[in-house]
């Protein structure tokens, strides 16, 4: 049975650091991992997919990384702003979907 | 610009008040999907229609139902809402063509369900 794990539930950082979101999952055979931003009280933004036979993708100031063998995923978020204040989700799909319970970002101006 | 769009935003019902949640979408996508997500938990898929194929989770209850009547539109229906059903609902579609993006899921925004 899939797992997903994030890591760290919540985070608060200055404006202007790098960080590191983390999700790792217990069943390396999945089709894709999708990473997703969640502000409070609303449906769920894709901002990055990365398929099984890729290493990362990057769209902006977002890289996500996927290492299968070992069951990770990272998304690296540059130069932090207060907009990116939110929650970040992975989904892992194989047989099905199944998500991590996120972890919330606070950046602080 | 396409889209998945959810109505109503918000719904109140009453506790064993039969309830229907709409979902719609311009994306053209095959793959439609319904989540529960409760207040500060991962989205849990309840069910999922693969065109006109549904696919129930094994652990959704019975109390949820779903229907496709055709490509763009899929509802939820909760026929006797308790109050643990209380949550915001979620769709999403997905396309399974091939390419780089397949299948992407892509969120509407969601309706809330209160259960008095």
């Amino acid at each position: 049975k899939q797992e997903v794990t994030q890591i760290p539930a919540a985070l608060s950082v200055p404006e202007g650091e790098n960080l590191v979101l983390n999700c790792s999952f217990t069943d390396s055979a999945i089709y894709n991992l999708q990473w997703f931003r969640q502000d409070p009280g609303k449906g769920l933004t894709s901002l990055l997919l990365i398929q099984s036979s890729q290493r990362e993708q990057t769209s902006g100031r977002l890289n996500a990384s996927l290492d299968k063998s070992s069951g990770r995923s990272t998304l690296y978020i540059a130069a932090s702003q207060p907009g990116d204040s939110a929650t970040y989700l992975c989904a892992v799909e194989g047989f099905k979907t199944i998500f991590g319970a996120g972890t919330r970002l606070f950046v602080k101006a | 610009d396409a889209m998945v769009i959810q109505n109503p935003r918000y719904q109140v019902t009453q506790f064993g008040k039969p309830v229907t949640l709409s979902c719609s979408q311009t994306l053209n996508h095959n793959v439609m999907y319904w989540y529960q997500q409760k207040s500060s938990q991962a989205p849990k898929l309840l069910f999922h229609y693969y065109d006109k194929d549904f696919n129930n989770e094994a652990d959704t209850p019975d109390n949820f139902q779903s229907r496709r009547p055709n490509t763009s539109f899929c509802f939820l229906d909760i026929r006797s809402p308790g109050l643990g059903d209380a949550a915001m609902y979620l769709c999403a579609t997905s396309s399974d063509a091939s390419g780089e993006f397949y299948n992407e899921q892509f969120f509407g925004p969601g309706t809330r369900l209160t259960v008095l």
